[in-house]
């Protein structure tokens, strides 16, 4: 079974920070990853998706990389706003269709 | 702008009942998701229907569960009978899967107690 980790937990930041957040998975034959942020009470939005075939995305202030070798993957904000405060989860998911999402990174960003 | 829909938004009820929650894909969708998140557990997926047809439910209990989808506007997802466990937030997700494409939209969630 794939297990999908990310480290760290929680991460409280000043406001226009750069931050990365990380994402390990132990299956590496993967279809695609997607990054999402939950609000508090809220349903998950999607962020970016990465193909097993590509190495990053861009999208704003986001940038996602992926490594399939190493089972990684970053989502690197630049210029952290307060409005970034949010869960992000990253979620795996494998050529016979399972997904596979991480317990998420709280983030706070301070004002 | 088109979203996800789920109702109810919140139920309450007594170990032993039926809940029936039900779902709205955006239209034109071609792929709904059931998941179901809790604090101990994250983000769990129970079913996964493309077209209509149920592609992957090996997430979910079979013994109590059941996911169907009567029409293209709506998928439903029935606990019988309910149990203290069940408790959690179920999210539905519709999206359009194609070759390249996975994105998937969540509707707000069904918080669901079961006392």
């Amino acid at each position: 079974k794939q297990e999908v980790t990310q480290i760290p937990a929680a991460l409280s930041v000043p406001e226009g920070e750069n931050l990365v957040l990380n994402c390990s998975f132990t299956d590496s034959a993967i279809y695609n990853l997607q990054w999402f942020r939950q609000d508090p009470g809220k349903g998950l939005t999607s962020l970016l998706l990465i193909q097993s075939s590509q190495r990053e995305q861009t999208s704003g202030r986001l940038n996602a990389s992926l490594d399939k070798s190493s089972g990684r993957s970053t989502l690197y904000i630049a210029a952290s706003q307060p409005g970034d405060s949010a869960t992000y989860l990253c979620a795996v998911r494998l050529s016979n269709r399972q997904f596979y999402f991480g317990t998420g990174t709280s983030l706070t960003v301070i004002p | 702008d088109a979203r996800v829909t789920q109702t109810p938004r919140d139920k309450v009820t007594e170990m032993g009942q039926e809940v029936t929650m039900r779902c709205q894909p955006i239209l034109g969708h071609n792929t709904v998701f059931w998941y179901r998140q809790t604090m101990k557990q994250g983000l769990e997926l129970l079913a996964y229907f493309r077209n209509r047809a149920p592609l992957d439910d090996s997430g979910m209990p079979k013994d109590r569960f059941s996911a169907e989808m009567p029409d293209a506007t709506l998928a439903t997802l029935k606990i019988q009978p309910s149990e203290p466990r069940d408790s959690a937030v179920y999210f539905c997700a519709s999206g359009l899967t194609g070759l390249r494409s996975d994105t998937q939209y969540f509707g707000p969630g069904t918080r669901l107690t079961v006392l």
